[in-house]
């Protein structure tokens, strides 16, 4: 079955630095792979999603993810951290095959310092 | 616009007395899900329906039930809340059309176990 590791829980960064959060996957098919963001009380947005077109994947607010079969990673990026990018980040993957639920990675905590 | 909603977004109930959190989408998915999560966890999958199919999974309690009278419409039933249901509750649906399923969120329900 398909599984996401996200390492690190909570990730700090200043305003204005570079923003890395990482997921790996595990997945015995090519994988469908999400980026959600989720601000407090709030549901869950998608930022990105790779469904095996392009390897660079764009999403919204000015972040990207990478899918590196290689490396099995699906790492998400911003080139300069915003205070208002402060907030929990889950990767996802899809179960198994087809249209089937997701699996969630524990989430990474992103604090973003003045 | 199009959306996933979820009423109330707080609800506050007595130990063991029952509850019940609605969720409507105006997106004409077929398909829904209802996930549970804990502060600082992942969202987990309590059920899903693709159209009137229910879906249970295997690890959750008995406690919890679900309606979906019509496609817009889900209800989670809580039968004899504990302390430890107490908890964020998230809607989603999504298609089932295509390859993969792009889920959207509810702003989710806060549900506090007095």
């Amino acid at each position: 079955a398909q599984s996401v590791t996200q390492l690190g829980s909570h990730v700090s960064v200043s305003e204005g630095a570079l923003v890395l959060l990482r997921c790996n996957y595990s997945s015995s098919v090519p994988p469908y792979l999400f980026w959600y963001v989720q601000y407090p009380n709030q549901g869950l947005q998608l930022l990105l999603k790779y469904t095996s077109a392009a390897t660079l994947v764009k999403g919204i607010n000015g972040f990207e993810a990478e899918f590196k079969k290689s490396e099995t990673s699906f790492h998400l990026t911003k080139p300069s951290a915003h205070m208002s990018d402060a907030a929990e980040y889950f990767c996802a993957v899809i179960r198994s095959s087809g249209n089937t639920p997701l699996v969630f990675g524990k989430g990474t905590r992103l604090s973003v310092i003045a | 616009d199009a959306m996933v909603i979820q009423n109330p977004r707080y609800q506050v109930t007595q130990f063991g007395k029952p509850v019940t959190l609605s969720c409507s989408q105006t997106l004409n998915h077929n398909v829904m899900y209802w996930y549970q999560q804990k502060s600082s966890q992942a969202p987990k999958l309590l059920f899903h329906y693709y159209d009137k199919d229910f879906n249970n999974e295997a690890d959750t309690p008995d406690n919890f039930q679900s309606r979906r009278p019509n496609t817009s419409f889900c209800f989670l039933d809580i039968r004899s809340p504990g302390l430890g249901d107490a908890a964020m509750y998230l809607c989603a649906t999504s298609t089932s059309g295509g390859s993969y399923s792009e889920q959207f969120f509810g702003p989710g329900t806060r549900l506090t176990v007095l």
